[in-house]
């Protein structure tokens, strides 16, 4: 079955740039999307279709996508974007959907 | 507000059928895809499938398929996840999500469950 491939974890100091990727062969034809999960909470969108902001999310989040790989950007990262991320894209066919196995972001 | 609330959580014993609900509100049910995720404990996000609450067309994850079923009561627009014979490996936290744009099934999910917890422990 389809996979995304996320890294298990990506650590910052407060301020800098984190860049958080997922790969996937149908990433050229299929849109990506980035949800922020903590602990005992729900997860919630934070870029939708590659690159779009959803309402309400800051502008230090963005998204890119270049070939097979899709970008998640948390520029001037602060202590309250520690938090898993995953990708969500579909299978080639567009039959099913899937996450990437997350990843952990450490704010140091 | 546009919101969906999920049932609560729920203790079985292996062998056991379960359904779970999720209500929507705030908006026209019937034109919103609605999927479930799966969230083992320790472990990641899972798409199990999602359905068309209007013609109640279901896909699934391969992963998924013949394991648990997906349906909806548009009339009180509620979706549903159901379990025929449960195991101990279906203890996990499940959420119910809504697709951003109605009438499209190719979607991210932006609007989502509080999540029920299910554990299933003889």
């Amino acid at each position: 079955s389809y996979e995304l491939t996320q890294p298990p974890s990506v650590s910052v100091s407060p301020g800098q740039t984190a860049r958080i990727t997922c790969s996937g062969d149908a990433l050229p034809k299929k849109n990506a999307h980035w949800y922020q999960k903590k602990p005992g909470q729900a997860p919630g969108l934070v870029i939708y279709k590659d690159t779009e902001r959803p309402s309400g999310i800051p502008e230090r989040f963005s998204g890119s996508s270049s070939g097979t790989t899709v970008t998640l950007t948390i520029s001037g990262v602060q202590a309250e974007d520690e938090a898993d991320y995953y990708c969500q894209s579909e299978d080639n066919s567009g039959t099913y959907a899937v996450f990437g196995g997350g990843t952990k972001l450490t704010v140091l | 507000e546009v919101q969906l609330v999920q049932s609560g959580a729920e203790v079985k014993k292996p062998g056991e059928s379960l359904k779970i609900s999720c209500k929507g509100s705030g908006y026209t049910f019937s034109t919103y895809f609605i999927g479930w995720v799966r969230q083992m404990p320790g472990k990641g996000l899972e798409w199990m499938g999602i359905i068309d609450p209007g013609d109640s067309e279901t896909r699934y994850s391969p992963s998924f398929q013949g394991q648990v079923t997906i349906s909806a009561d548009k009339s009180i627009t509620t979706a549903y996840l159901q379990w025929r014979s449960l195991k101990a490996s279906d203890t996990a936290m499940y959420y119910c999500a809504r697709h951003k744009y109605s009438y499209n099934r190719h979607d991210a999910f932006d609007v989502w469950g509080q999540g029920t917890m299910v554990t299933v422990s003889s």
